[in-house]
This record gives structure tokens, C-alpha cells and sequence, in this order.
């Protein structure tokens, strides 16, 4: 298995481009999430989803978008980028639709926006 | 928030000393759960614990749970240069559609293991 498989590795946007930030899961996992990993800040929830047609907002959504047309893929769009939005990205996935289960996560993607 | 706080930010010991780590939450929550993030990777789950449970073991890890103190402790046994990462508590959340949906993590604690 890949498990959780996040692309691109690296990224380096101007100011107002758009970009989406792939992440796939070979788990058949319901649950899956994006955050943000910023320095001193720990990790912060985008969205999240708890299965196929279903997401909802985590604690910093402005700015993002995301979709859940399949089961296995849960991309990110910025839709246009802000130097604020410079952060490392990291999606994750568990099984179930709750969060008594380990979350298993991608290798993130670092996104610069200049 | 409920956000999980993790103290101490940055930790460091001698290879065969143990560390350490604490966390503490704001509201109830029904399980804990600690994360691994080495240098450039992803997090990696160690250990999650149940609200009704009080302590779990796992290799050379250790984890309490007191939630009349809302706290948690992650205890690293005989450290070793490769524990050498960051560590993450993570506590449950409710989201829009009733159940536990949102996982809300501290800023984690660097720990260094000196060879």
C-alpha cells in the first residue's frame, strides 16, 4: 500500500495564482483532513471530510476550497495564493467517520507563495 | 479551543535517559492520542487512549491519562539518538454534524537525544 500520497512535494506560487494540492489514500479510509504546519504553530485544520460528498470547515478555511467526489481523493485548491499561505500542508486519512482511530499522513507538501 | 498544549516546547537529554512530555486540554474530550513527527516527514501516530482509560503502554512508551486534570503524559523509556523528533498530543473535537469529527493538535514539544 501507499498509503497516504501527497503531490506536489514542493511549490512555489506568486501572489494570486491558484494552485490545487493533490492528496490520495490507497485505504479505503472515510475520514480525511488537511492542515497547515506553520512554525511555532503547531498544526492547524483547513477542512476536513467525513466521507464522499461530505467536508466541512476546520479552524482556518479562508482562503481554501476543497471537494470529495471519490473516496480515495481529497484535493486542496487555493484559489488565489497569499504570501500568508506559505506553510507546510499536510493531509491525512483514518478510517471511520469519528476520531477514535489513528490518522495516517502524507509527507506533506511546502508551499512558498511569493 | 480545545487545543492541547504540550509542555515542555523543547527538551533535551543523554541517550538512556528518560523524557518526559505533558499536554494538557481545555474541555472533555473522548480520546487522547500522541504523534511523532521526525525532521521534514509527516506525523507518524505512536499511541491513542481512551477517556476511560488511565495509562497505555507500547514498546517504550508510556502514556497517562488524568482527565479530572485534563492532562496527559507521554514517557519515553531508555531514549535513543532515532527518538530524536517531535511530539505532537492530539485531542478530539465535535464538528458540525454532532459526532467527534475534528482533530485539534498542540504545538508539540522538540525533543533531542544526545548520543
Amino acid at each position: 500500500n501507499a498509503g497516504v500520497t501527497q503531490t506536489p512535494k514542493f511549490q512555489v506560487l506568486k501572489t494570486g495564482q491558484s494552485m490545487t494540492l493533490q492528496c490520495a489514500q490507497d485505504m479505503n479510509h472515510e475520514y480525511m483532513s488537511w492542515y497547515r504546519q506553520d512554525p511555532g504553530m503547531g498544526l492547524r485544520l483547513i477542512h476536513y471530510s467525513v466521507g464522499a460528498g461530505i467536508t466541512d470547515q476546520g479552524e482556518v478555511p479562508n482562503g481554501y476550497n476543497v471537494s470529495r467526489s471519490t473516496t480515495e481523493d481529497f484535493p486542496l485548491r487555493l484559489l488565489s495564493a497569499a504570501p500568508s499561505q506559505t506553510s507546510v500542508y499536510f493531509c491525512a486519512s483514518s478510517y471511520g467517520s469519528g476520531l477514535n482511530q489513528p490518522q495516517h499522513f502524507g509527507d506533506g507538501t511546502r508551499l512558498s507563495i511569493l | 479551543s480545545q487545543q492541547g498544549e504540550e509542555d515542555p516546547q523543547a527538551l533535551s537529554i543523554q541517550e538512556g535517559e528518560n523524557a518526559t512530555m505533558n499536554c494538557s486540554y481545555k474541555t472533555s474530550i473522548n480520546n487522547l492520542q500522541w504523534y511523532r513527527q521526525n525532521s521534514g516527514r509527516g506525523l507518524v501516530h505512536l499511541i491513542l487512549i481512551r477517556s476511560n482509560e488511565r495509562e497505555k503502554h507500547s514498546g517504550r512508551l508510556r502514556v497517562t491519562l488524568d482527565t479530572s486534570k485534563k492532562s496527559s503524559s507521554l514517557l519515553i523509556t531508555a531514549s535513543r539518538a532515532a527518538d530524536t523528533a517531535s511530539y505532537f498530543c492530539a485531542t478530539d473535537a465535535h464538528g458540525r454534524q454532532g459526532g467527534s469529527e475534528k482533530l485539534v493538535f498542540g504545538k508539540g514539544t522538540k525533543l533531542t537525544v544526545n548520543p
